[in-house]
């Protein structure tokens, strides 16, 4: 299957501070990403959709101004959390779809803790 | 109602044994559906993709369409310990406005006990 990173893997912060997380398609061109969220043993959450090139899409709820979002080429999209609380920590993955069908590959994660 | 539902379990599953899991879904536009593995504290793993009516089969996985009773299911036959995890049915519409985002199901939590 076609590989997805993400970079870092773990990240502790401050409040009040901004995190930037890194997702990267490896073996393949991906127009598309979306960022998810994930609370311990809950399903996962959809934040928002990544196109390359163009505004990326939010869920409903999900703040657009805190949670930004960049797709700046076709195998990088980036999310950062900005001024972040301890509510935020929490887990983030990121998923690429392949062109060429609707399957999505995720990545590892980020595990993010706000002290 | 939940747009994709599945059985939380967890299931039970000796083994060697097959293990089944089932997965409805409430949108008759859906056209893609894909099952997912997630061990605890990892990132889901893609492990089955099918689009049309039947059965597809990946060795010990068997993943089984019936989009007129708008049911997809998982067998997974000779189970192993290492296959307990938490798996996520998920749907894909084909309506362009939805943006080919994913709808999981709850997820269904698989045990496999030696």
């Amino acid at each position: 299957g076609a590989v997805v990173s993400q970079h870092p893997s773990r990240v502790i912060c401050k409040s009040g501070t901004s995190v930037k997380i890194e997702c990267r398609s490896l073996d393949f061109q991906a127009t598309t990403m979306f960022w998810y969220r994930q609370f311990p043993k809950q399903s996962l959450m959809l934040m928002a959709t990544s196109n390359e090139g163009s505004k990326a899409t939010y869920e409903q709820g999900v703040e657009k101004d805190k949670f930004l979002i960049n797709h700046a080429s076709l195998t990088l999209s980036t999310l950062t959390v900005t001024s972040a609380h301890p509510e935020d920590s929490s887990f983030y993955i990121c998923s690429a779809r392949v062109p060429t069908s609707y399957e999505q590959y995720f990545g590892p994660g980020t595990r993010l803790t706000v002290t | 109602q939940k747009e994709v539902e599945q059985n939380s379990g967890p299931l039970s599953v000796p083994e060697g044994a097959i293990a089944s899991l089932n997965c409805t879904y409430s949108d008759r536009g859906s056209q893609s559906f894909f099952w997912y593995r997630q061990y605890s504290g990892k990132s889901p793993e893609l492990i089955m993709s099918i689009y049309s009516n039947g059965d597809k089969e990946d060795g010990r996985f068997t993943a089984q369409l019936n989009k007129a009773s708008q049911y997809v299911s998982l067998l997974i036959r000779d189970s192993q310990p290492s296959d307990s995890a938490t798996y996520l049915c998920a749907v894909t519409s084909v309506i362009k406005a939805a943006g080919n985002k994913l709808t999981f199901g709850g997820g269904t939590r698989v045990l496999v006990k030696p």
